[in-house]
């Protein structure tokens, strides 16, 4: 079965503490984001990748970190800087600049919901 | 840089009735469109989207949307509602930028 696999779907944070939340896509997509959804504010791009070893910042990138080393993998990191880290977490993939029009369509994960202590 | 306006945040309908679901962007340039469902706890599902072409667009669950490109509006409707549709739509927008969402419309379906 081809998608995106988001681990763990539930993850609780100590005060002070970093953690790191799983994706992983065997669509063979280039492309990967990281959006936070909170009640009421639809959803908010965190970071995005195009290719291997390269990613940018999104529009909330504070207190978050991200690498990419491999095209199936993008891990999140919510450092002890991120303030209000309580939020539903999504992964999303697509085809990225090889894929023209269809490059623009995004397939997400089932989502992972940070919940601190 | 663009901007997605869903107009209403809760519609609530009764099964078998028609619904409407309103979006509005806003661009100074070409945009692709998308409408997603996300049903509880879970993730994204796309339901249609419009890259170019025809501007009534068919997706999934019956579902379909009009680009106007002179109202900025692609509006998503349906016929006909059943109790399996009680979820939250998002409309998003991308255009020269990453692909940005509206803040969702929880359509309640009642029996």
């Amino acid at each position: 079965d081809g998608g995106i696999t988001q681990s763990p779907k539930y993850l609780f944070r100590k005060e002070g503490q970093n953690v790191t939340l799983s994706c992983e896509q065997n669509l063979n997509h280039d492309a990967m984001y990281w959006y936070r959804q909170d009640p009421g504010q639809g959803l908010r791009l965190i970071y995005y990748s195009q290719i291997v070893n390269d990613f940018q910042k999104g529009d909330i990138a504070e207190g978050y970190s991200v690498s990419r080393e491999k095209k199936e993998s993008f891990p999140l990191t919510v450092t002890s800087a991120q303030k209000n880290p309580t939020a539903f977490y999504l992964c999303a993939s697509s085809l990225g600049l090889a894929g023209g029009q269809r490059q623009e369509t995004q397939y997400f994960g089932p989502g992972t919901r940070l919940l601190v202590l | 840089a663009q901007s997605v306006t869903q107009l209403d945040s809760q519609v609530p309908v009764f099964e078998e009735a028609p619904v409407e679901l309103r979006c509005n962007y806003s661009s100074s340039v070409s945009v692709y469109l998308f409408w997603y469902v996300q049903y509880p706890n879970q993730g994204l599902q796309l339901l249609l989207k419009y890259l170019s072409g025809s501007t009534l667009v068919k997706g999934i669950n019956g579902f379909e949307a009009e680009f106007n490109k002179s109202q900025t509006s692609f509006h998503l409707r349906k016929p006909s509602v059943h109790i399996s549709d009680t979820a939250e739509y998002f409309c998003a927008v991308k255009g020269n930028t990453p692909l940005v969402f509206g803040k969702g419309t929880r359509l309640s379906v009642i029996a």
